[in-house]
């Protein structure tokens, strides 16, 4: 099945400092992925999707100039959480959308592992 | 408004059992329906897709009902195992390519 990473897996970061996080398609191609926010015991959040050679687009109440999304290539995009303070310390999840799933378009979106964030 | 409602409360099941979870939409009208697993600290893993013009999907012990007159789809687990104990999400989107919007999940917890 697809494949999707993660890295890294978990940060501790000083307020104020950014921190970079990436996410891979391994073994298909995505041309879309999506970054989500999970806050314990909440569902995941859609901060933004990210479409390969062109601006995220963002969700209502998401600060874009905080949160920086790159897609430079089918297999990778990054978010960058920049000047982060401890109430960006969450769980970021990317997916990438992998729009053939057994033969059919189904626009299936496969997860990666999560990096969990704190900030101090 | 728009809102996917799953049960807020845990289930509790006994092993062996048949785990029944429930997903309800209200002002949606999607294309298809997901179901994704999700153990703590790590990304939801898909498991079964479900489009509109389909009843009843199956894989292995799982099983996905969806009635898009009730606005609801159902999501079984036959023959329970303690290490199907995870919080399950519902998601839905409108169409290809569409926005998925993920509903709250129902922790699972099968008692051996």
């Amino acid at each position: 099945g697809a494949v999707v990473s993660q890295h890294p897996s978990w940060v501790i970061c000083k307020s104020g400092t950014s921190v970079k996080i990436e996410c891979r398609s391994l073994d298909f191609q995505a041309t879309t992925m999506f970054w989500y926010r999970q806050f314990p015991k909440q569902s995941l959040m859609l901060m933004a999707t990210s479409n390969e050679g062109s601006k995220a687009t963002y969700e209502q109440g998401v600060e874009k100039d905080k949160f920086l999304i790159n897609h430079a290539s089918l297999t990778l995009s990054t978010l960058t959480v920049t000047s982060a303070h401890p109430e960006d310390s969450s769980f970021y999840i990317c997916s990438a959308r992998d729009p053939w799933t057994s033969g059919d378009y189904t626009d299936t979106q496969y997860f990666g592992p999560g990096t969990r964030l704190t900030v101090l | 408004s728009q809102k996917i409602e799953q049960n807020s409360e845990a289930l509790n099941i006994q092993e062996g059992k048949t785990a029944t979870l429930t997903c309800n939409y209200t002002n949606y009208s999607p294309a298809y329906l997901q179901w994704y697993r999700q153990d703590p600290g790590r990304g939801p893993v898909f498991l079964l897709l479900i489009r509109e013009n389909e009843k009843e999907k199956r894989k292995e012990r799982l099983k996905v009902t969806f009635d898009t007159t009730l606005k609801q789809s159902l999501f079984h687990i036959t023959a329970s195992q303690p290490a199907d104990s995870a919080t399950y999400l519902c998601a839905l989107a409108e169409g290809g390519y569409q926005k998925v919007t993920f509903g709250t999940g129902t922790k699972l917890q099968v008692i051996p």
